[in-house]
């Protein structure tokens, strides 16, 4: 199946710092979303982003499918901003129409 | 809306008792998934399901675990006999793919935490 790396695996940050997450894929893919779990568990769809880019506030990201890569951006980090973020990927066709593989996710921690 | 409906939230059991985890999908959604999170896996898909109908079960671990999706706002996950190593999170997520190619934004609920003494 394809694989799913997200690095760093962990990043402390100083509140108002500004950081980049990097989510690399082993094969193409037609779905790619990224999820923020706060520190009660919830988690929170951030993006849906198979390609381009976007942004919403203070968060945007990248993905050049091409390369197999996608980035999220973090400016001016607030400590809300903890937890553990997660990139998945979709293949294209059959059984996996809609079905995500999940990286291991980098944890951030953020300080006042 | 009220977001997708999980319950129960927290669930202790004892090992060989039968667990079912109750998921109420978004009003209007077609696909809805189970997942798994540990600590030393991560978050795992075990099965979907399309327009109630289950697509694909690859991720289900073993006969002990089942799920079914009698109607459009009501899934389970059952499993029968619990053991200790199926202590997890266990989440249920929905999404109305809307004729993207590749899916569409999915939805997760709150988690029921599973011990299994």
């Amino acid at each position: 199946g394809i694989q799913v790396e997200q690095s760093p695996p962990d990043l402390i940050l100083q509140e108002g710092a500004n950081s980049t997450l990097r989510c690399n894929f082993s094969d193409s893919v037609n779905n790619l979303q990224w999820f923020h779990q706060n520190p009660w568990g919830q988690l929170i769809n951030l993006f849906y982003i198979p390609s381009g880019t976007k942004q919403n506030g203070r968060l945007s990201a990248t993905t050049v499918a091409t390369e197999r890569y996608s980035l999220l951006y973090i400016s001016s980090s607030q400590t809300t901003d903890s937890g553990v973020y997660f990139c998945a990927v979709g293949r294209p066709g059959g059984t996996s129409y809609g079905k995500l593989t999940f990286g291991q996710g980098t944890i951030l921690t953020v300080h006042p | 809306d009220a977001g997708v409906i999980q319950s129960p939230r927290h669930e202790v059991t004892e090992m060989g008792q039968e667990v079912t985890l109750r998921c109420k999908p978004i009003s209007g959604h077609d696909y809805l998934f189970w997942y798994r999170q540990t600590m030393m896996r991560g978050l795992e898909l075990l099965i979907y399901f399309n327009n109630n109908v289950p697509i694909d079960d690859s991720g289900m671990p073993e006969d002990r675990f089942s799920a079914k999706m009698p109607n459009a706002s009501f899934s389970t996950l059952k499993i029968q006999p619990s053991e200790p190593r199926d202590s997890a999170v266990y989440f249920c997520a929905s999404s109305s793919i809307q004729g993207r190619p590749g899916g569409e934004t999915q939805y997760f609920g709150p988690g029921t935490r599973l011990l299994v003494l």
